[in-house]
């Protein structure tokens, strides 16, 4: 099966840094999914990215997949204590895309 | 809006009973998923449905069923519910893209 790997597992930034989690894969990912998951809470989708060299930003946040489709990067600018949660990103499976495998989540808190 | 709802969020059940856990969703999706989440593990499929009728296997089915009776609901049963299936649970359905949205989750607590 496509395993996912995320990096770091946790991170502790102070507010207003600059931070970036990875999602990497063995295998070629077909669509790659971002997530955040506040603690006691349901995942709220963040954005996706399905083509290689796919760059997507929403306020702060920017995602990349790298053009072997491989690697995905999540990127947080100026980090505030609202950015705090777990991330976690997903990728569908070839053959079928629907199903979604999950990385294990990186757990990101923001210091003042 | 278009939503997804787990009920109950909170379930306390005795080893061998027989539980429900209740999702709806309104986004007219044909594709839901149930997932579990737990600690170390992160979030595993159980069972998932295309469409009415459809239903298969996730990689932890044992001890679970699922239905699909309409478009909108995919409730989850713990046949015989044992101290392992303590968990959170998870619906999700998906869109055009493939992209899930997820329900608030339904916390288990098997004693």
């Amino acid at each position: 099966s496509q395993e996912l790997e995320q990096s770091p597992q946790s991170l502790i930034v102070q507010e207003g840094k600059n931070l970036t989690i990875n999602c990497t894969s063995s295998k070629t990912l077909y669509g790659l999914y971002w997530y955040k998951q506040k603690y006691g809470e349901g995942l709220i989708f963040l954005m996706m990215l399905q083509k290689g060299g796919e760059e997507k930003s929403h306020e702060k946040i920017t995602a990349k997949l790298d053009e072997k489709k491989q690697q995905s990067s999540l990127h947080i600018t100026a980090s505030q204590p609202s950015h705090a949660g777990i991330y976690l990103c997903g990728a569908g499976r070839t053959g079928t895309a629907s199903k979604l495998t999950f990385g294990t989540g990186t757990r990101l808190q923001v210091t003042l | 809006d278009a939503e997804i709802t787990q009920s109950p969020r909170h379930k306390i059940t005795e080893t061998g009973r027989q539980v429900t856990l209740a999702c709806h969703q309104t986004w007219n999706h044909n594709n839901m998923f149930w997932y579990r989440q737990d600690l170390g593990h992160g979030l595993r499929l159980i069972h998932y449905s295309y469409g009415v009728q459809d239903t298969n296997k996730g990689e932890v089915s044992d001890g679970y069923s699922v239905s699909r009776s309409n478009t909108e609901d995919l409730p989850l049963t713990l046949e015989s519910a044992a101290s392992s299936q303590t968990s959170v649970y998870f619906c999700a359905s998906s869109g055009a893209y493939n992209e899930q949205f997820f329900g608030p989750g339904t916390r288990l607590t098997v004693l």
